[in-house]
């Protein structure tokens, strides 16, 4: 099993639906949890980071922990062409330490 | 405003040779991490270095890999007598504290022919 599941999609949506993106993991050690949108042929770029249970958001962005669960979701709200990407979910049990584990990605494909 | 450097973006290599891939880190970071990504598959964590040292070497394959992080230039990852299987997208982050958010470079794909 491994430590951080994440579906790989793809995902395909109409312009201005609502996103939820999800992730599962084992490792009930992890306190930071990240997510990582990485467009083709580019180097990931973080999106969103929040520390233990709750929910954090940015604009239209909203990132949820559930650690008695070990489950993790990203909402995307009027999602845009522009959104169109792969989004990683990661996860480590310090500060964004270098034992950071990756999701596989989900692809997301937003619709015109 | 220049974030994470790789070079090359692309490299081509035959079976046996030796790839070299370059990482510039944020200016002022002195933290690097390198990555590998296949294909369908996260980023896997492979080795942390600090200046003139490797912290955490945990996800690097014991033999023909090597990283290197001088007090001058880049970070240096490289891979000898590369095989096919060798063939991934290799990303490189840096941090300025040990425990900060990464920033990553746009990668370096390799190809093993």
């Amino acid at each position: 099993q491994k430590e951080v599941e994440q579906d790989p999609g793809p995902l395909s949506v109409p312009e201005g639906a609502i996103v939820s993106l999800n992730c599962t993991y084992s490792n009930s050690a992890f306190q930071y949890f990240m997510w990582y949108r990485q467009y083709s042929r580019k180097g990931p770029e973080l999106l969103m980071y929040t520390y233990s249970s709750g929910n954090k958001e940015d604009g239209r962005f909203t990132a949820q922990v559930d650690k008695s669960s070990k489950y993790i979701s990203l909402f995307i709200r009027d999602s845009q062409p522009s959104d169109s990407a792969t989004y990683l979910c990661a996860m480590s049990p310090n500060t964004g330490g270098f034992k950071t584990i990756f999701g596989a990605g989900t692809r997301l494909f937003v619709k015109a | 405003n220049a974030g994470v450097m790789q070079n090359p973006r692309h490299l081509v290599r035959r079976r046996g040779q030796e790839a070299r891939l370059r990482c510039s880190p944020v200016k002022g970071h002195s933290h690097v991490y390198w990555y590998r990504q296949l294909p369908e598959e996260g980023l896997k964590f492979m080795v942390y270095l600090q200046k003139e040292n490797i912290i955490d070497e945990s996800g690097m394959p014991k033999e023909r890999f090597s990283a290197e992080f001088p007090k001058e230039g880049p970070s240096i990852l490289r891979i000898q007598q590369v095989v096919r299987g060798d063939s991934a997208a290799y990303f490189c982050a840096s941090s300025l504290g040990a425990g900060e958010t990464q920033y990553f470079g746009p990668g370096t794909r390799l190809l093993v022919l």
